[in-house]
C-alpha cells in the first residue's frame, strides 16, 4: 500500500496561473480532507470530500478554489489566479471512515510556491 | 469555537531525557484526538489516535494520555533521542457530520546528542 500519494511535491507558479494539486488516497479509502499550512501557521481545514461529492468546504476560499474527488483517479485541488498569498504547503489526508475512527493517513504534501 | 494550544512551542532536551509535550483544547466535546510528528519540508506521520472513550494509548516509547473534561492530552516520551527531532502535533476531531481535524500550533523538538 502505497499511502497517500500527493503531486507535485514542489509547484512554482507564477501570478494569475492556475495551480492544479494531485492526491490520491490509500486504497480503500473513499474519504478526503486537504489542508493548507501557511508559513509560520498551523494546519488549517479546506474541504472535505467523498467520491464525486463535496461534503464540507467550510475552509475553503470563497474565490478562486474549487475541490473536486471524481468517481475515477484522484482528488483535485485546483485554484485559479494564484497570487503571493496562497504559498503555502497543502496536505490531503484520507480515512476509510466518515470520522477517522482508524485515524486520518497524511500525504507528504505539494509546497506551492507564486512567483 | 474549537482552539488547540500546545506548550511549550519549542523543547531542547538532550539525549534520553524523558519528556512531556501538552496539548489544551476549549470545547470538551471531542471525537477522537490525534499525535503527529513533521519532519522539515515533509508531510505528517501519524503517532497516536486516542477515542474520546479512551484514556491512553502507547506505541514503543510514546504515551499518549487523554482527559476530555479538563481538556487535555500529553505526549510522554521516554529515552528520547537525536530521531525524534521534529515538531509535533496535537490534532482534535470534533465529530459532527466531518469530524474534521482541528490543530494545534505545534512544539518544536530538539533532541541534542
Amino acid at each position: 500500500n502505497a499511502g497517500v500519494m500527493q503531486n507535485p511535491r514542489h509547484l512554482v507558479r507564477r501570478r494569475g496561473q492556475e495551480a492544479r494539486l494531485r492526491c490520491s488516497p490509500m486504497k480503500g479509502h473513499s474519504h478526503v480532507y486537504w489542508y493548507r499550512q501557511l508559513p509560520e501557521e498551523g494546519l488549517k481545514f479546506m474541504v472535505y470530500l467523498q467520491k464525486e461529492n463535496i461534503i464540507d468546504e467550510s475552509g475553503m476560499p470563497k474565490e478562486r478554489f474549487s475541490a473536486e474527488f471524481p468517481k475515477e483517479g484522484p482528488s483535485i485541488l485546483r485554484i485559479q489566479q494564484v497570487v503571493r498569498g496562497d504559498s503555502a504547503a497543502y496536505f490531503c489526508a484520507s480515512s476509510p471512515t466518515r470520522w477517522g475512527d482508524n485515524g486520518y493517513t497524511f500525504g507528504s504534501g505539494t509546497r506551492l510556491t507564486v512567483v | 469555537k474549537q482552539e488547540v494550544t500546545q506548550i511549550p512551542a519549542a523543547l531542547s532536551v538532550p539525549e534520553g531525557e524523558n519528556l512531556v509535550l501538552n496539548c489544551s483544547f476549549t470545547d470538551s466535546a471531542i471525537y477522537n484526538l490525534q499525535w503527529f510528528r513533521q519532519d522539515p519540508g515533509k508531510g505528517l506521520t501519524s503517532l497516536l489516535l486516542i477515542q474520546s472513550s479512551q484514556r491512553e494509548q502507547t506505541s514503543g516509547r510514546l504515551n499518549a494520555s487523554l482527559d476530555k473534561s479538563s481538556g487535555r492530552s500529553t505526549l510522554y516520551i521516554a529515552a528520547s533521542q537525536p530521531g525524534d527531532s521534529a515538531t509535533y502535533l496535537c490534532a482534535v476531531g470534533g465529530g459532527g457530520a466531518t469530524n474534521k481535524l482541528i490543530f494545534g500550533t505545534g512544539t518544536l523538538l530538539a533532541v541534542q546528542p
